[in-house]
């Protein structure tokens, strides 16, 4: 069965530090992954996709990693702000026309000012 | 802006009491899907659409239909609505599944079934 996890589940820093949200899959057959942020009462909004060719991708202060054989996949996050404060969650998908992707249950993220 | 758009955004309704969930994207995506969010559980598929007039289960669609009329247009439909359903519903759309341009989600909708 193809699952998505995510540790911790929740996790509270000071601003300004840097920090490593991790995801990992149990099936390493993995098309693409892609990783969102919810905020309460709002949406997913699309951070990062990285495609099962590609090691990494980078978005201003972000950074996400791939890496199959091992079934893991982080998002970096540099010089937190409280603004990032949200729920991170990571979604796999496996290819197909049904375009599924497992979630994992996410990781809240509270940063102090 | 693009933008996926869900209405309403909360909904308290009764038991049996048939309710419809619009999702509309400007983005002239083919793929649309439909995910229900409750805790413990995360998100799951419900169902999903290739395009206009072709539609396909997803994972949980027990009670629940969808119609693809038009492009742009995935709405979500409870015929008759149990409290199981209460949830948060989001709607997303994509050129194709696994486009590297990803999923574009909707702000949610907020379903509770009394």
């Amino acid at each position: 069965k193809q699952e998505v996890t995510q540790i911790p589940a929740a996790l509270s820093v000071p601003e300004g530090e840097n920090l490593v949200l991790n995801c990992s899959f149990t099936d390493s057959a993995i098309y693409n992954l892609q990783w969102f942020r919810q905020d309460p009462g709002k949406g997913l909004t699309s951070l990062l996709l990285i495609q099962s060719s590609q090691r990494e991708q980078t978005s201003g202060r972000l950074n996400a990693s791939l890496d199959k054989s091992s079934g893991r996949s982080t998002l970096y996050i540099a010089a937190s702000q409280p603004g990032d404060s949200a729920t991170y969650l990571c979604a796999a998908h496996y290819g197909g026309s049904q375009g599924n992707l497992i979630f994992g249950k996410g990781t809240k993220l509270s940063v102090k000012p | 802006e693009a933008q996926v758009t869900q209405n309403p955004r909360y909904l308290i309704t009764v038991t049996g009491k048939k309710l419809t969930v619009t999702c509309s994207q400007n983005m002239n995506h083919e793929y649309m899907s439909w995910y229900r969010q409750d805790p413990g559980l995360g998100l799951r598929q419900i169902y999903y659409s290739m395009n206009v007039e072709v539609t396909d289960k997803g994972d949980v669609p027990e009670g629940y239909k969808v119609s693809r009329k038009e492009k742009r247009n995935f709405p979500l439909i409870l015929e008759s609505p149990s409290p199981n359903q209460t949830s948060l519903y989001f709607c997303a759309s994509s050129f194709s599944p696994g486009a590297v341009s990803g999923y574009t989600f909707g702000s949610g909708t907020r379903l509770t079934v009394v």
